[in-house]
């Protein structure tokens, strides 16, 4: 059974740093690409980074480029996203997801963890 | 504004057949990248409802389908049931965007 399950996130104040953690399990985890989508209170859903499954190609939407950043550990079965220069528009749950399909861009998003709400207020 | 356009709410009584709608452009849908479709309900985190236009996940009942045409793309609901009730998005590719999901539809059963 696949399970995502992540963790880290929390109150922050403008400006400041957090990193996400997404725990992986019930599939083998190098073989996948790996997003971040995030939904802020009230509003849907947007994709925030793409990490291909070796580590070595990333995507990032424009709101937050040059202030985040995707990594993955595959020995550890660990997705991270590290965000900085956090933003009240930050504000959202964070949802780690398994991508799947042909090629990326026929890839969905097969299995969704239970989010972790990051709050950006001072 | 998401370059994928759902209506905010549909509704409809139990029992009944109800359409979701996806439009998009040039650069997405009728690029020919394919739609997928996804359930959120209250409080929960989003499941994958619909992939590839077209194809249910294991354990998805056959009273969800999809199809795509041009730039457009649909989720059909048949025999409709109060758990039903949620937030439907859309998803696609975009060529200058990357991933882009709709701006979700609200199911209310009546």
């Amino acid at each position: 059974e696949v399970q995502l399950l992540e963790s880290g996130g929390g109150l922050v104040q403008p400006g400041g740093s957090l990193r996400l953690s997404c725990s992986a399990s019930g599939f083998t985890f190098s073989t996948y690409a790996m997003s971040w989508v995030r939904q802020a209170p009230g509003k849907g859903l947007e994709w925030v980074s793409v990490i291909s499954g070796d580590g070595g190609t990333t995507f990032y939407a424009d709101s937050v480029k040059g202030r985040f950043t995707v990594s993955r550990d595959n020995s550890k079965n660990t997705l991270y996203l590290q965000m900085s220069s956090l933003r009240a528009e930050d504000t959202a749950i964070y949802y780690c997801a398994k991508m799947n399909g042909r090629s990326r861009p026929y890839w969905n998003y097969d299995y969704w963890g239970q989010g972790t709400l990051v709050t950006v207020s001072s | 504004q998401s370059v994928l356009t759902q209506p905010p709410s549909v509704s409809g009584a139990p029992g009944q057949r109800v359409t979701i709608s996806c439009t998009g452009s040039s650069s997405n849908i009728g690029a020919g990248y394919d739609v997928h479709w996804y359930q959120q309900l209250p409080g929960t985190a989003p499941k994958l409802l619909i992939y590839g236009n077209n194809n249910r996940p294991s354990g998805v009942p056959d009273r969800f389908s999809g199809s795509k045409s041009g730039t457009s793309a649909s989720l059909a609901i048949t025999g409709l049931q109060a758990d039903d009730e949620a937030d439907y998005y859309c998803q696609s590719y975009d060529s200058n965007l990357n991933w882009v999901f709709g701006e979700g539809t609200k199911l209310t059963v009546l």
